[in-house]
Order: C-alpha cells, then structure tokens, then sequence
C-alpha cells in the first residue's frame, strides 16, 4: 500500500528566510507526487507535481520540490517565505499501476511565516 | 470552463437526515473521486468512479454512497448522516496526472 508521512504538523519560519516543508513516501512502483495547499476556507490548490525527469520541479508562487528516490522524498522548499504563504501544505502521492491507484495523501503541514 | 463545481457549500444536518452532496465538472474526465477532510487526517478518499456506471470504494466507505450516471456529475449521498461525518468534503477529477478539486462541501451534523 502507499503512505505519505508529513513529519511535521508544523513549520514556523521568519519572512525573508527560506522555507522547507517535509514529505516521504513509500510506494511499490514509480511515484507521481504532488504538493497542494490550502488557504483557510479555501479549496486545494495545486503547487506542483513530480512525474518523471529532473528531479527538481519547479512549481507556482516561487515553489519547488526536489525528488530524492533514494530518500523517498519529496521536499517542499522557497528561498525566500512571505506572509503570505502562511497555509497548510498537503504532499500526496500516486503509483500509476494496471488499474486505478489513488491519490493518497499526507495529513498536512501548517506553515506560519512571522513577519 | 468552470472546472469542478461543487454544492452545496454549506450544511447543516440532524442526526439522522440524509441529503446529497453534487458535483459536477465540464471537463470530460472520466475518473472523479471523493474526499473528506478532518483535521490532522489529511484527505482521506471516500469513493470513486472510472466513468459512467463504474464505481468503487476508497479508504473510508462507510455511510456514503455514489453513483455515476453521467460523465459530468458524481454525487455522494448521506443516507442517515451521523455526528461523525462532519467534515469538509471535496470532490475531484482527475485526467491522466493531473488532479482538479472544487471548493469543498463543510457538513455538520448536530
């Protein structure tokens, strides 16, 4: 079966400072990973996804994510936070198999950027 | 292209009543899914569906049932809803890798 672990339920950085949000997995097969995040009452929206080739993704609002196979990570970072990218941040992953997989999801990382 | 559109955006039940949630996407996917949200769970996938007339069971089953009878909608009843199914729900379709969400459902049951 495939899991997600987000290790941290929270992360507190200073604006200005660079941002790492944390996310392992464990698949039998190639992962398609993605990151979402969501505002408060608000709906997912999508950062950025893995599927294959580089490593590193880039994604929106300045975000990127580095695939590590031999870690099975998949680690959200930005140089540099703003207040603004206070939310909470779901890492989920999906193993494309014969049938229909699904998309499984960590259980969220809140992200507080303190000005 | 309105995406995945999901109603009602809010509800309040009593213990006991039922009600569907709709959603609905214009974007000809096959594949549509159900998730509900609950703090420090993540989303946890309710049922899904590979296209019209086709569905299966996710992580969490229980009290809900779907049906597909079209490629655009795929709604979630709540037969008798209970305290426990208070939660955000989200609807999502998927094309081959990526994922869309509507905005969410939050449901109460007092």
């Amino acid at each position: 079966a495939q899991s997600v672990a987000q290790p941290e339920d929270q992360v507190n950085v200073a604006e200005g400072n660079p941002l790492t949000v944390k996310c392992t997995y464990s698949v039998s097969g190639n992962p398609y990973l993605f990151w979402y995040v969501q505002y408060p009452n608000r709906g997912l929206q999508f950062l950025l996804k893995y599927i294959t080739g580089d490593n590193l993704v880039k994604g929106s609002y300045g975000f990127e994510a580095e695939f590590n196979k031999s870690q099975t990570s998949f680690h959200l970072k930005k140089p540099s936070a703003l207040v603004s990218d206070s939310a909470l941040y779901f890492c989920a992953v999906r193993v494309l198999l014969s049938g229909n997989t699904p998309l499984v999801f960590g259980k969220g990382t809140r992200l507080s950027v303190i000005a | 292209n309105a995406g995945v559109t999901q109603t009602p955006k809010f509800q309040v039940l009593k213990t006991g009543q039922s009600m569907t949630l709709q959603c609905a996407q214009d974007m000809n996917h096959e594949y549509m899914s159900w998730y509900r949200q609950d703090p420090g769970m993540g989303l946890r996938l309710i049922h899904y569906s590979v296209g019209a007339g086709i569905t299966d069971q996710g992580e969490v089953p229980n009290g809900y049932n779907v049906s597909r009878s079209t490629t655009e909608d795929f709604p979630l009843r709540l037969l008798s809803a209970a305290p426990s199914q208070t939660s955000v729900y989200f609807c999502a379709s998927r094309e081959r890798y990526g994922y869309t969400f509507g905005s969410g459902t939050r449901l109460t049951v007092v």
